[in-house]
């Protein structure tokens, strides 16, 4: 069964600073990955996907995430915070059709 | 095309009850997948139905069940409800292929006293 792991479940950060956070799986099959984000007092939406092709891969709102297989990582990225991005982030690997979640991320943007 | 709806938001149960959760998927999409969300335990899958079958289930107690009907629709049965079934509980559509994606609903809050 496929699993994910997620570093720093509680991130910090002024505007306008990078962020950077961890997802590293474990998939035996080909994997599809997800970043998910929630908004506070929103449903779960999604940022980013990556199934093949090139490994970096830009989401909305300026999001983007890098594949690195030999890694088994996949970490989500963005140069430039807002308020507005403070959120709880999920990554996710998908194998036999069901989605394996991390713990979160819970980052929060002080303006 | 609207979004995944879920009904209702928010449910108050006691002990010893059965809930019935619903899931409206988006116009086309044949699978509909259901989580659990917890404080603790985070996203964790239910089971999966795709055109009437469920195709996948995780490891949750035969409290726990499902179905899904003609026209996608999917409702979620817990049975002998217990404290620790309290959570947001998720459902996603996608069109059940290979390489989809899913898209999921607002939730319904279920809190067990």
């Amino acid at each position: 069964a496929q699993s994910v792991s997620q570093h720093n479940h509680h991130v910090i950060l002024s505007e306008a600073a990078s962020l950077e956070l961890g997802c590293n799986y474990s998939y035996g099959g080909t994997v599809n990955l997800f970043w998910y984000v929630q908004y506070p007092g929103q449903h779960l939406q999604l940022l980013l996907k990556y199934f093949s092709g090139d490994p970096l891969v830009k989401g909305i709102k300026g999001f983007e995430a890098e594949f690195i297989k030999s890694k088994f990582s996949f970490n989500l990225r963005k140069p430039s915070v807002q308020w507005s991005d403070t959120a709880e982030y999920f990554c996710a690997v998908k194998g036999n059709n069901r989605l394996a979640f991390g713990k979160g991320n819970q980052v929060v943007v002080i303006p | 095309k609207a979004g995944v709806t879920q009904t209702p938001r928010y449910l108050i149960k006691t002990r010893g009850q059965q809930v019935t959760l619903s899931c409206s998927p988006i116009s086309g999409h044949r699978s509909v997948s259901w989580y659990q969300q917890t404080p603790g335990q985070g996203l964790q899958f239910l089971f999966e139905y795709f055109s009437e079958t469920q195709r996948n289930k995780g490891n949750f107690p035969g409290r726990f069940s499902g179905r899904q009907f003609s026209n996608s629709r999917s409702e979620m049965n817990v049975s002998t409800l217990e404290l620790g079934d309290s959570a947001l509980y998720l459902c996603a559509s996608s069109s059940g292929t290979s390489l989809d994606t899913q898209y999921f609903g607002p939730g319904t809050r279920l809190t067990v006293l």
